[in-house]
């Protein structure tokens, strides 16, 4: 079973709008992290955010906030007044904490194209 | 700002090559690791490194692939005998400690086995 999933491929976006990035988790676990990294075209992975389990606010970090809801299971990215420099794949991780080697599991990414 | 190092960006070998992938933690990190990711698929986990030994490894992380820390700075993965599907993006990462830390990537080494 998928332990995380993006089900936008694709998504297109306008410059200086916001766009919401999917992502949805499957743990047992109380105790995880979720993450959100971005890959430009380059392909390095450049870490943008991260939401732990017990945090009781939304994570923020810049133009990047995380939508976290965790009964839906749900870690949404939004990224506000998009940039054309935005434009790359974003790959959504979870890592779960206990018994394991505190390992990042990926989802298959989404692709954000920032149109001018 | 301190940031993971990989050499080299990007290496050709022929099929049934020795290949070491190098990597450069950041310097009070603890926590190591390997991910590689195939051409348009996922990030996929292949191992994981502390205090010495392997923490965990994938079903991926076979016979023909080693980690080493050879010294107080360099985490290298070796593979033995190279196939063609080994060719993919390899990351390094590393993280301070494990609880709750983020994990910091490398720029990837870019391997194509011919």
């Amino acid at each position: 079973a998928q332990k995380i999933t993006q089900t936008q491929p694709g998504m297109f976006v306008q410059e200086k709008e916001a766009v919401t990035l999917d992502c949805t988790y499957d743990t047992s676990d109380p105790s995880y992290g979720l993450f959100w990294y971005k890959q430009p075209s380059s392909g390095e992975m450049i870490f943008l955010i991260y939401q732990g389990s017990y945090d009781q606010q939304n994570a923020t970090e810049g133009r990047y906030s995380l939508n976290f809801q965790k009964a839906r299971k749900s870690a949404n990215l939004v990224i506000s007044a998009s940039q054309l420099g935005d434009s790359a794949m974003y790959f959504c991780a979870m890592r779960e904490v206990p018994g394991s080697s505190y390992k990042l599991i990926f989802g298959s990414g989404t692709r954000l194209l920032v149109r001018p | 700002e301190p940031e993971v190092t990989q050499t080299p960006s990007h290496q050709v070998t022929q099929m049934g090559q020795e290949v070491i992938l190098r990597c450069v933690p950041i310097s009070n990190h603890l926590y190591f690791y390997w991910y590689r990711q195939i051409l348009g698929q996922k990030v996929e986990f292949l191992v994981s490194f502390y205090n010495n030994e392997i923490s965990e490894k994938s079903e991926i992380f076979d016979d023909q692939f080693s980690v080493e820390r050879p010294d107080g700075s360099n985490f290298t993965l070796k593979i033995r005998s190279t196939k063609l599907e080994d060719s993919a993006m390899y990351f390094c990462a590393s993280s301070e400690w494990s609880g709750g830390e983020t994990q910091y990537f490398g720029p990837g080494t870019r391997l194509l086995v011919l």
